[in-house]
């Protein structure tokens, strides 16, 4: 079954990077997904797509601070140079045959 | 500009039907999968439902299966949900969302952009 898992929560310090991560279960390493970045009291906003060989296209207008890569079953979000508008809730998404679409869990981030 | 409003939002008691709508502008709507995704309070995203661009083909999540139809009026570019038999656990906010393309053998791919979103609380 194609699921996503994240941490519930990750901090960093203002100015500093973060990593958040997206695991895709067993069986689906080679999936592509997007992530998307909802801040408090918002619609989401889609962030980028992110292959299995770590390429990505990102939205318009998102900043070069954000970043994506792969290892395996696990991709990564990067966020560099952190602002205080980076606090929010980060969630990875993809697609398959059988379930259509699917959400990971999520990872509230809190800026320092 | 793409953009996405969703309307049709409100307070039901269990058991009841509501119709949301979501108006598409600045796209070729036509052409483009469309879906739905809901956020209940102080939770996460949870995908609810798509179609394909003319409509023939739809797609739901098991909970919903049966109770929810989404449809779309293309000389209108206004996507539905139909929600009937509503339960408290159908709170939320759902969201209309453009899907991306995708080559492969899924029905589409990322959801970009997003509508603002419009509250629907299931309560007796």
């Amino acid at each position: 079954q194609l699921v996503l898992n994240q941490s519930p929560s990750a901090s960093a310090s203002l100015g500093a990077s973060v990593k958040l991560t997206c695991t895709l279960t067993s069986g689906h390493s080679d999936y592509a997904i997007a992530w998307h970045q909802q801040k408090p009291e918002k619609g989401p906003r889609y962030l980028m797509k992110l292959y299995s060989d770590g390429s990505h296209n990102k939205g318009d207008g998102i900043p070069d601070r954000f970043s994506g890569s792969s290892s395996g079953a696990e991709r990564y979000l990067t966020i560099s140079s952190l602002q205080s508008e980076d606090e929010a809730d980060y969630y990875c998404q993809t697609w398959g045959t059988d379930t259509y679409w699917v959400f990971g869990g999520g990872t509230k981030l809190t800026v320092l | 500009e793409v953009q996405l409003v969703e309307s049709g939002g409100g307070f039901i008691q269990p058991g009841g039907s509501l119709r949301l709508s979501c108006a598409a502008s600045g796209f070729t709507f036509s052409s483009c999968v469309m879906s739905w995704v809901r956020q209940a309070p102080g939770k996460g995203l949870e995908w609810v439902s798509g179609i394909s661009g003319n409509g023939d083909s739809t797609y739901y999540v098991d909970s919903v299966k049966g109770r929810f139809t989404i449809s779309r009026d293309n000389s209108k570019n206004t996507l539905y949900l139909q929600m009937n038999s509503l339960r408290v656990e159908d709170t939320a906010v759902y969201y209309c969302a453009k899907v991306a393309p995708w080559s492969g053998n899924a029905p589409g791919a990322e959801f970009d952009p997003w509508g603002l979103g419009t509250l629907v609380t299931v309560s007796s």
